[in-house]
């Protein structure tokens, strides 16, 4: 089944306590990106990336860290989580990114709800 | 500053009756625009979408409208369905090349109830 996997789909964690939120893709895609739901904020751009080794900074990028080593796994990194980060977490992936031409729609994982407390 | 906006953030409609949903942009490079629907505990599914390039696309119940000009957008869902209650995002990307590109924008969210 083609899909975006995330993990874990919920964490509580401590300040400072660094983490890691996995996602992958089993679908062969070239885009990566991840997103934070807020109330009131909808979904803002964290990291994105448009193929191994190439990441940039979305709209929101203080506080975290990616990379893509691999096509399938973009992790997202929480070097020293704070409380404003407590949100909800989504990876999505496509075929190509934005940009790039046809836009066909992004696959989206389950979420990972994170608190920081 | 919010380059898609959902002024609305909330809907109600009756079951069979047409919602009609809103999105504004400020960025005249946008070139392509998408609507996701999202059910709690999900993540957001994709829905429809148009190229800049058009003025209307249509996909069963769901039509999604135009107005370049107006930098307005709108997602029509006829005849609605109780199943369609759900968190409703727009979305928008950039020309190859612009300040947006790989990002995708999104819209606040607006909530379709649709009363049975």
């Amino acid at each position: 089944e083609a899909q975006v996997t995330q993990n874990p789909r919920y964490l509580i964690t401590v300040t400072g306590k660094k983490l890691t939120v996995t996602c992958s893709q089993n679908m062969n895609h070239e885009y990566m990106s991840w997103y934070r739901q807020d109330p009131g904020l909808g979904l803002r751009q964290i990291y994105y990336s448009m193929n191994v080794e190439v990441t940039d900074k979305g709209d929101v990028p203080e506080g975290y860290k990616v990379s893509r080593k691999e096509k399938r796994n973009f992790p997202l990194i929480l070097e020293s989580p704070s409380p404003n980060q407590t949100s909800l977490y989504f990876c999505a992936s496509s075929f190509r990114g934005p940009g790039q031409g046809s836009v066909s729609g992004y696959t989206f994982g389950s979420g990972t709800r994170l608190t920081v407390v | 500053d919010q380059q898609v906006k959902q002024n609305s953030p909330s809907l109600s409609v009756q079951e069979g009756r047409i919602s009609i949903l809103n999105c504004d942009y400020t960025n005249s490079m946008f070139d392509y625009f998408l609507w996701y629907k999202k059910y709690p505990a999900e993540g957001p599914t994709f829905l429809i979408s148009i190229s800049s390039i058009k003025d209307k696309n249509e996909d069963g119940r769901f039509t999604v409208f135009l107005n370049k000009s107006a930098k307005h957008l709108s997602l029509h869902i006829v005849p609605s369905q109780p199943g369609d209650s759900a968190v409703y995002f727009c979305a928008a990307s950039g020309f190859y090349g612009s300040s947006n590109t790989g990002k995708l924008i999104f819209g606040q969210g607006t909530t379709l109830q649709v009363k049975p």
